[in-house]
């Protein structure tokens, strides 16, 4: 869906560092979510975001952080103490009703050097 | 906890037969089921959906049905062509609640 964007598309991360996944959105929904792919797997949830200033840990949080100051952006940082980063991560929204579709971005392919 | 699972994991078809893959949810209060297709590296997107309130919904060569009373709902997918094929996903959720809960998808093949 053109409303999400993520960036970037590939990301690779060096031993012992931390980085971050940009997801921004412009379809005005106040939910936002990360999922983790890994290859021929399913969709696993790492946070959510119900609403500006508030986050819920997921299935697999370990690992990982976010932050939602605004509620167009919701950046997930992938840090040193995930062991094993390389993933397909996607980013979603919705809006809050609960009974409506989740809009995916295109997702960043996350790999170690 | 809230749980949705689907069968089969993998499916292959001949091009132009049927495809059926069906989704068992554990939430009774579940009232929204969405279908997703992922193609390979590609985001998933959401092809169908179906409310509670009614029983079947079809789109073209694609239908849903829900059978609240089993908590079951499937895809049905007619004249296969070799461009559906992908991993599709069913998922649930609930009015006022945050999370969508998704199956662990199946891969669809499409034989030309």
């Amino acid at each position: 869906d053109g409303g999400i964007t993520q960036s970037p598309k590939y990301l690779f991360r060096k031993e012992g560092q931390n980085v971050t996944l940009s997801c921004e959105q412009n379809l005005n929904h106040d939910a936002m979510y990360w999922y983790r792919q890994d290859p021929g797997q399913g969709l696993r949830l790492i946070y959510y975001s119900q609403i500006v200033n508030d986050f819920q840990k997921g299935d697999i949080a370990e690992g990982y952080s976010v932050s939602r100051e605004k509620k167009e952006s919701f950046p997930l940082t992938v840090t040193s103490a995930q062991k094993n980063p390389t993933a397909f991560y996607l980013c979603a929204s919705r809006a809050d009703s609960g009974n409506q579709p989740q809009h995916f971005g295109d997702g960043t392919r996350l790999s170690i050097l | 906890g809230e749980n949705v699972e689907q069968h089969p994991s993998t499916l292959s078809v001949q091009e132009g037969d049927s495809a059926v893959i069906k989704c068992t949810y554990s939430d009774s209060a579940s009232n929204y089921f969405p279908w997703y297709k992922q193609e390979l590296g590609k985001r998933p997107q959401l092809i169908i959906d179906i409310r509670s309130n009614v029983g079947e919904k079809k789109d073209q060569r694609i239908a849903v049905t829900l059978n609240k009373t089993a908590k079951h709902f499937s895809l049905h997918i007619t004249e296969t062509q070799p461009e559906d094929s992908a991993v599709y996903f069913c998922a649930a959720s609930l009015t006022g609640g945050f999370k969508t809960i998704f199956g662990a998808g199946t891969r669809l093949f499409v034989k030309a």
